[in-house]
């Protein structure tokens, strides 16, 4: 069975454009969720979509939008890039409560 | 709100030694916990979840006890190999809101 797969692997941006990451859940599963992965400030919840609807939403800016296509799976949008964006962000999908991660798109603001 | 704490480390072992990686929570009701495993320039791995008090959790050697009384979900393996050097991450999910709540991670190296 294939896993959860997020393209690119890597995504180098200069400040103040825009990013677009790719996710693609596990078969069968519905909702998939964004975690950001910055340097010194460990793993954090960015948002989760379940049936093409966004459900929760974490503690970032609006310039952070994403959503979920019929096929469940779903883009990542940062808009007016700074250069703390910069790092891996993680998306994991999940039929249950247990989620299973990709390998993450690694993002370099310069 | 949901908080994870952990011993952020680095630790680092000799092979076969036994490790012990500390993990408390706060959290309203009972949420599920769960460790992964993120091995160097990858994504995370669920490693073992427990999802009510006094489940035990065990995969690959390693376990972990869902201790409501110590709000403590410790990760221990009797004998560590060098393939498990990687960060070692302790998280919550609770509620309805399907997020993951994570500690800080710890960083374990194993040395032949």
């Amino acid at each position: 069975e294939a896993g959860v797969t997020q393209s690119p692997t890597h995504l180098i941006k200069t400040r103040g454009q825009q990013a677009t990451l790719r996710c693609s859940p596990i078969s069968g599963h519905t909702s998939v969720y964004w975690y950001q992965q910055a340097l010194g400030l460990g793993l954090q919840f960015l948002l989760w979509y379940d049936e093409g609807e966004e459900r929760n939403r974490g503690n970032f800016p609006p310039r952070f939008s994403g959503r979920q296509f019929p096929n469940y799976s779903s883009e990542l949008n940062v808009n007016a890039l700074e250069l703390e964006d910069s790092a891996l962000y993680l998306c994991a999908s999940s039929s249950s409560e247990t989620q299973y991660f990709g390998p993450g798109t690694r993002l370099l603001v310069l | 709100g949901d908080s994870v704490t952990q011993m952020e480390g680095p630790v680092t072992l000799s092979e076969e030694a036994f490790l012990t990686i500390n993990c408390t929570y706060t959290a309203t009701g009972y949420p599920s916990l769960f460790w992964y495993v993120q091995y160097p320039g990858e994504g995370l791995q669920l490693l073992l979840k427990a999802t009510k008090a006094d489940d035990k959790g065990s995969n690959k050697g390693f376990e972990a006890t869902y201790r409501k009384e110590t709000t403590s979900f410790h990760l221990e393996k009797g004998s560590v190999q060098v393939s498990d050097s990687a960060v070692y991450f302790c998280a919550l999910m609770g509620g309805s809101n399907y997020k993951l709540t994570f500690g800080k991670g710890t960083l374990l190296t194993v040395n032949p």
